[in-house]
């Protein structure tokens, strides 16, 4: 059963630390995408690729937060400098290329990344 | 205003109820929809993806969507104390080629 791999699963560190998310996605998947999960926020859409290049990234903090896909095996997320109002869980999410209506495929969800900045 | 409204709940009902959960959007681009269910510590997992107005089953579940009410449900029959989770609905708006989420329901099962 192919599913989304993130790591590290729990992370805790001080506010003003570099902080690096990894995502491996289903492999075969050309869409990869970043939410940021909270109580009073709900989901909301960081960053977007398709076929690694980034399309979307409106929702993504640009002078903290950078998102990269160095492969089609592997996307990241990094923050720097992270700040106590970061925490929260982060998913990633792949979704399958290919076909014409590749933008209307549903995404497959890894567990996320639950941050804790200090 | 959002464009996807969900009731955040919380739901409790007894085993064996059968229960509604219900969206409603205001982007006529949303023109996919889908059900995830995700459970405490978890991603969200997907349940159901549809296109149509009109009823999508898939065992216990049937997902229902009225595009002209622009209004879509989500139906559990026979709840099950594992079905207790969060239901979250999404829609794709096919202009953008992404997703947006409702803010999910809790939904409890009792045995």
């Amino acid at each position: 059963d192919a599913r989304v791999t993130q790591t590290p699963r729990h992370k805790v560190t001080e506010m003003g630390q570099e902080v690096t998310m990894r995502c491996q996605p289903i492999l075969g998947h050309n869409t990869v995408f970043w939410y940021r999960q909270t109580m009073m926020q709900g989901l909301e859409l960081l960053a977007y690729f398709r076929n690694r290049a980034p399309l979307d990234d409106s929702g993504m903090p640009k002078d903290r937060f950078s998102a990269e896909m160095p492969d089609a095996t592997l996307a990241t997320l990094k923050i720097q400098p992270s700040e106590p109002r970061d925490s929260a869980v982060y998913f990633c999410a792949s979704g399958p290329g290919g076909g014409r209506n590749v933008r209307n495929q549903p995404q497959h969800f890894g567990d996320g990344t639950r941050l804790s900045i200090l | 205003q959002k464009e996807v409204e969900q009731d955040p709940g919380p739901l409790s009902v007894p085993e064996g109820a059968i229960v509604s959960l219900n969206c409603t959007y205001s982007n006529s681009a949303f023109q996919y929809f889908m059900w995830y269910r995700q459970y405490s510590r978890k991603g969200p997992e997907l349940l159901m993806y549809t296109y149509s107005s009109g009823n999508k089953e898939d065992g216990r579940f049937t997902a229902q969507v009225d595009k002209s009410s622009k209004y879509i449900s989500l139906f559990i029959r026979d709840s099950q104390p594992s079905d207790s989770a969060t239901y979250l609905c999404a829609m794709i708006n096919t202009n953008a080629g992404k997703s947006t989420f409702g803010d999910g329901t809790t939904l409890t099962v009792k045995p």
